[in-house]
């Protein structure tokens, strides 16, 4: 079974500073998606960014960008000019592209605290 | 197009009782998924429904907990006899078919007294 471990229970940065939240995943699958979704005290789920296994080319959206590392299995989060808007808990998640498999495998978080 | 909706948002419940979740997926969606959030954690997946059948509920514990997707209506996850450690937040999520985009709802949270 996948798994996916996020190692930074906690993270802080200052206002318009960059960030990189950690994730790391484990799968015998060579093709899957990989996400970021942020968790705001809504409690809302919003998807952030994702990206296909198949792809080399790392995702960019706006200020937030990952690192994917196949061979490492490591997929890390960067968010560049960080805003008070962004402070939140990030859940990075696995999904197999397997038939019937669509379940998302979440990791088990990390707040992200924007000092102003 | 309204989203995913889930009601209610908050749901209280005496341990014993029944709680029923309601979720009511984007218009044009077939694929349910619920999952569970308890405190200070990621969410776990229950169950993967289309419209009738369910497809995966390898993560819904194997007693008190039922889901279905009917063919007119919302999706309802059931928990009968409920107890404390139920209290969680329930999300239902939805998608068009098995393209990677899921459309989250709102969650219920759910208290047991």
């Amino acid at each position: 079974a996948q798994t996916v471990t996020q190692s930074q229970p906690e993270m802080s940065v200052q206002e318009a500073e960059t960030v990189t939240l950690s994730c790391t995943y484990d799968t015998s699958e060579s093709d899957y998606y990989l996400f970021w979704y942020k968790q705001p005290p809504s409690r809302q789920m919003i998807l952030v960014i994702r990206q296909e296994a198949y792809k080399q080319q790392n995702a960019t959206e706006n200020r937030f960008s990952v690192n994917f590392q196949k061979a490492a299995k490591s997929f890390s989060l960067k968010i560049s000019d960080s805003q008070l808007g962004d402070a939140a808990m990030y859940f990075c998640a696995y999904r197999s592209l397997l038939q019937g498999a669509q379940k998302l495998v979440f990791g088990q978080g990390t707040r992200l605290t924007i000092n102003p | 197009n309204a989203g995913v909706m889930q009601n209610p948002r908050h749901l209280v419940r005496r341990r014993g009782q029944e709680a029923r979740l309601r979720c009511s997926p984007m218009k044009g969606h077939s694929h349910v998924y619920w999952y569970r959030q308890l405190p200070e954690e990621g969410l776990k997946f229950m169950v993967y429904l289309q419209k009738e059948n369910i497809i995966d509920e390898s993560g819904m514990p194997k007693e008190r907990f039922s889901a279905e997707f009917p063919k007119e209506g919302p999706s309802i996850l059931r928990i009968q006899q409920v107890v404390r450690g139920d209290s969680a937040a329930y999300f239902c999520a939805s998608s068009p078919g098995s393209s990677y985009g899921y459309t989250f709802g709102s969650g219920t949270r759910l208290t047991v007294v």
